[in-house]
C-alpha cells in the first residue's frame, strides 16, 4: 500500500488566498484525522471523520478553516482566507480503527507557508 | 497544566545507553499512542497500548492506567533512535479517538 497520500507538499501562498490541502487515507481505513503542528503548539486535532462524516471538530481554529470527505479514499481541508498565522505543517492521518486496534498512520504532511 | 506532560523535554546519551521516556496524563483515558517523529519531518505510530506492557525490537513501552503513566524505553540506543518522541492520549469517552498530544521529548544519541 502507499500509504496516507498528501497533496501539496509544500504550499505558498499570500495572505487572503483561499489553500486547499488534499489527502488519501490508506485504502480499507475508515477513520481520518487532520492535524496541524507548529513550533507553538505542537500537535493538535483539528478535525476527524469516521466513516466519511465528521465526528469531532472541535479542534477547528474557526470558519476560515473547513473540511469535507466526499468519500472514503478523499478528503479536503480548505482555508478561506487564509492567514500568516495558519502557517504550520498540516498532517493527514488514517485509522482502520478496528477493535482493539487503532493505530494511525500518517501522511507525510504538508508544509504551509502563508507571507 | 497540560493535560499531556512528557519528561524529559529534551535527552542527549551515548550509544548504547538504555533510554527512558516518560509520559503522565491528567485525564481518563481509554488508550495511549507513542509516536515518533524523524528529523525529515515524518511521523510514526510506534504502539497504541491501554494497559501492561508492549514490546517490538528494541522498543518497550508500558503503562500503568492507575498511576496516570506511561513510559517508552529505548535498548541498545543507537543514533538512528535520534528524534522527537511523542505521547498521546485518546479520551475515556467511548468511540472518539481524538488524540491529545504531549509536547514531545528530543532524543540524541551520540556515537
Amino acid at each position: 500500500d502507499a500509504g496516507v497520500i498528501q497533496s501539496p507538499r509544500h504550499e505558498v501562498t499570500e495572505m487572503g488566498q483561499e489553500v486547499t490541502l488534499r489527502c488519501k487515507p490508506i485504502s480499507g481505513h475508515n477513520s481520518l484525522f487532520w492535524y496541524r503542528q507548529t513550533m507553538m503548539r505542537g500537535l493538535e486535532l483539528l478535525i476527524y471523520f469516521n466513516n466519511n462524516v465528521p465526528i469531532d471538530d472541535s479542534g477547528m481554529p474557526e470558519d476560515r478553516f473547513s473540511a469535507k470527505m466526499p468519500n472514503a479514499s478523499f478528503s479536503t481541508l480548505k482555508i478561506q482566507p487564509s492567514e500568516p498565522r495558519d502557517s504550520a505543517v498540516y498532517f493527514c492521518a488514517s485509522s482502520p480503527r478496528l477493535a482493539g486496534e487503532g493505530t494511525q498512520y500518517f501522511g507525510p504532511g504538508t508544509r504551509l507557508t502563508v507571507l | 497544566k497540560n493535560e499531556v506532560e512528557q519528561s524529559p523535554q529534551n535527552l542527549t546519551a551515548q550509544e548504547g545507553e538504555f533510554i527512558t521516556i516518560n509520559c503522565s496524563y491528567s485525564v481518563g483515558i481509554s488508550a495511549l499512542h507513542w509516536l515518533q517523529q524523524h528529523p525529515g519531518g515524518g511521523i510514526v505510530s510506534l504502539f497504541m497500548l491501554s494497559s501492561g506492557k508492549k514490546k517490538h525490537g528494541r522498543l518497550i513501552a508500558t503503562i500503568n492506567i492507575q498511576e496516570k503513566h506511561s513510559s517508552l524505553h529505548i535498548t541498545a540506543s543507537h543514533p538512528r533512535d535520534s528524534a522527537v518522541y511523542i505521547c498521546a492520549v485518546e479520551g475515556a469517552n467511548f468511540g472518539n479517538e481524538k488524540l491529545t498530544f504531549g509536547t514531545g521529548t528530543r532524543l540524541t544519541i551520540i556515537p
